[in-house]
């Protein structure tokens, strides 16, 4: 199947700072990106869609000034989390969608906030 | 979006069949009936999916009821790299409703 990647796969910063996650479609062009986060023993909660070239679509209470989705290319959309705090510390998924609609997801990046 | 329900946990023993069921009862026409599983720590992976009739792949079969409100999930002989979190999701079929809402899905336990 499908691959896509996440980079960097753990990270760990200091409250305050920005952290950037970034996803990569390897062997098609995703025309769609998805952003999920899952709590410890809880489901993935979708954040925001991603469209190549145009605005992300965020879900409702997900702040868009505080979670960054760009999606430059085809291959590649990133996350940044902007003043992190240890709220935000979870495990972020990202998944990429070809034109046929299938989905294929990312391994994660887990986040951690100190 | 068209609900799910999944029982919270299921348990199994090593090389038995095991049957994963989802309620659906509000699917409409367009849904399709898509599976996922997500093992610790990692991203979630497509299993099968399918539309009215069953399905079969390397990985499982898709029995899908014949009014469609319910599915189940069959893994003919679990293993223990099987033990994951199972998530029926359905997904309009339309073409331009993609977004994947997970439920609390089911937690499969393998026991050797």
């Amino acid at each position: 199947g499908a691959v896509v990647s996440q980079h960097p796969s753990r990270v760990i910063c200091k409250s305050g700072t920005s952290v950037k996650i970034e996803c990569r479609s390897l062997d098609f062009q995703a025309t769609t990106m998805f952003w999920y986060r899952q709590f410890p023993k809880q489901s993935l909660m979708l954040m925001a869609t991603s469209n190549e070239g145009s605005k992300a679509t965020y879900e409702q209470g997900v702040e868009k000034d505080k979670f960054l989705i760009n999606h430059a290319s085809l291959t590649l959309s990133t996350l940044t989390v902007t003043s992190a705090h240890p709220e935000d510390s979870s495990f972020y998924i990202c998944s990429a969608s070809n034109r046929g609609g299938e989905q294929y997801f990312g391994p994660g990046t887990r986040l951690t906030v100190t | 979006d068209a609900k799910t329900t999944q029982p919270n946990s299921m348990e199994s023993n090593e090389e038995e069949p095991v049957h994963l069921p989802c309620n659906h009862s509000t699917i409409s026409g367009t849904d399709y009936i898509h599976w996922y599983r997500q093992l610790p720590s990692q991203g979630p992976e497509y299993v099968i999916h399918g539309l009215t009739s069953n399905v079969n792949n390397r990985m499982a079969s898709l029995a899908i009821a014949e009014d469609r409100k319910s599915s189940t999930l069959i893994l003919h002989r679990a293993t223990l790299r099987d033990a994951a979190v199972y998530y029926c999701i359905l997904i309009g079929g339309g073409g331009s409703n993609y977004k994947l809402t997970f439920g609390k899905g089911t937690l499969l336990t393998v026991n050797p």
